[in-house]
């Protein structure tokens, strides 16, 4: 079962920061925080990551509370083409015992509007 | 470079039928992974292969599923006897690296199968 726990939908307003929360109370310390999103029809894209600081590349923010219990995903400037289903994924690295594997919840459907 | 693609796209078969599904992972990526998609179960794990180990096949959901990974590189997923419960969007991935990586993985389209 996924660790983490997600609203179910959100809407954005183009142009406006898309704020998506997620919950992960029982996170592990030697497990990473994932972000990947699937628009309709694609396969699942990644997005971050992140272990304890925040990080930030081209495609948005991570914010990771200082107990690591919950997360928030930041698109800065979101546009209709961030409609998507985002997922929020614990995952420790790949190695010998571990596969890396992902487990998807069920994610949040957010629905940029114009 | 190209992405992870996979063929068919689309895939309709009868009840009964036997079905191979490809994938072809990003060249030079040593972990690729099989997941699917129903309406029911969301996005769940199939089995992983990395480099020449032996797979985690935890995720198959029966043993008429079976997977292989020929020389490292193309993987086929092959569901005998097909179920309407079987029917679901098939989805490859993989990845770079090798043991403790972080790296993120990269999906193909995915195999629409529809079983009647």
């Amino acid at each position: 079962d996924a660790k983490t726990t997600q609203p179910t939908s959100m809407d954005c307003a183009e142009g406006r920061a898309a704020n998506l929360p997620c919950n992960h109370s029982t996170i592990s310390g030697n497990e990473y925080v994932y972000w990947y999103r699937q628009i309709h029809s694609q396969g699942p894209q990644y997005i971050i990551h992140g272990l304890k600081n925040n990080e930030t590349n081209e495609m948005a923010s991570l914010i990771i509370t200082e107990d690591r219990k919950s997360s928030t995903l930041i698109l800065p400037h979101a546009t209709l083409r961030d409609t998507a289903v985002y997922y929020c994924i614990v995952r420790v690295p790949r190695g010998s015992s571990n596969t890396g594997k992902l487990i998807f919840g069920q994610g949040t459907t957010l629905q940029v509007k114009p | 470079g190209a992405g992870v693609s996979q063929s068919p796209s689309n895939k309709v078969t009868e009840k009964g039928k036997d079905v191979e599904l490809r994938c072809d992972p990003i060249s030079g990526h040593t972990a690729l992974y099989w997941y699917r998609q129903s309406l029911g179960q969301g996005l769940e794990f199939l089995i992983y292969f990395q480099g020449n180990s032996a797979p985690d096949k935890s995720g198959l959901p029966s043993d008429r599923f079976s997977a292989e990974r020929t020389g490292g590189s193309v993987s086929t997923l092959t569901i005998q006897r097909t179920q309407q419960e079987d029917s679901a969007v098939y989805l490859c991935a993989s990845s770079p690296g090798t043991s403790g990586a972080l790296g993120e993985q990269f999906f193909g389209p995915g195999t629409r199968l529809t079983v009647l």
